[in-house]
């Protein structure tokens, strides 16, 4: 069965710090993995896509690394800002259309 | 705004209830895809069009539920005889039919979401 793992579900961190979240998968075949953002009541907005040969890609404050031989992923965050607080869901696709979303991790960055 | 749209952004309905939602995709996307979303949880897939062709339904998708896609544009959802457990977030996303230029026309668009509750 296709399934994605996030940890950890919930996170608090001060304005101003860095953080990982981890993302495990074991959808096959794998054809690209995205990261989303999603504020609470909205859609989900995507911050990165890689697929199988990639193993990073940056958007300014996040970058997403790929290790696809151990089907893992992380989203680091960088100087987090108040904004920054939201869900953080890992995708993962077994061909183009279908996804596989994961149950997310639930930032919150204080002042 | 050329984004994903959504109607309405909120729906409160009584058990039993019919209700239908709709959804206005990015022009020329020709792919369209609805989800679930629960409180605390990720979206889960209930069903894709590409153009006006249904292709693909999930099991989530209960003889209650229907979509269509008339005219290869807009698409609406529909629940009939609401139940308790259909409360959650329906989203709508569409994306742009593959090409080999890359990756990003793998993307999907997110709508909002419509927000239903069921009483």
């Amino acid at each position: 069965k296709n399934q994605v793992e996030q940890s950890p579900q919930s996170l608090i961190i001060l304005e101003g710090k860095n953080c990982t979240l981890q993302c495990n998968y074991t959808v096959s075949p794998f054809s690209n993995l995205r990261w989303y953002k999603q504020d609470t009541g909205r859609g989900p907005v995507s911050l990165t896509i890689m697929t199988f040969s990639e193993n990073t890609k940056s958007n300014g404050r996040y970058t997403a690394t790929l290790d696809a031989d151990t089907k893992q992923s992380s989203l680091h965050i960088t100087a987090s800002q108040l904004s920054d607080s939201a869900s953080y869901i890992c995708v993962v696709s077994a061909y183009s259309n279908m996804l596989t979303f994961g149950g997310g991790t639930r930032l919150m960055v204080k002042p | 705004d050329t984004g994903v749209s959504q109607n309405p952004r909120h729906k409160i309905t009584k058990r039993g209830q019919n209700v239908t939602f709709r959804c206005d995709p990015i022009s020329e996307h020709n792919r369209l895809y609805w989800y679930r979303q629960t409180l605390g949880q990720g979206p889960e897939f209930l069903t894709y069009f590409q153009n006006e062709a249904q292709l693909e339904k999930s099991r989530l998708l209960s003889d209650r539920f229907s979509a269509e896609r008339p005219k290869g544009s807009f698409s609406t959802l529909e629940i009939q005889r609401t139940e308790q457990g259909d409360s959650a977030m329906y989203l709508c996303a569409s994306s742009p039919h593959p090409s080999r230029q890359g990756h990003s026309s793998y993307e999907q668009y997110f709508g909002p979401g419509t927000r239903l509750t069921v009483t």
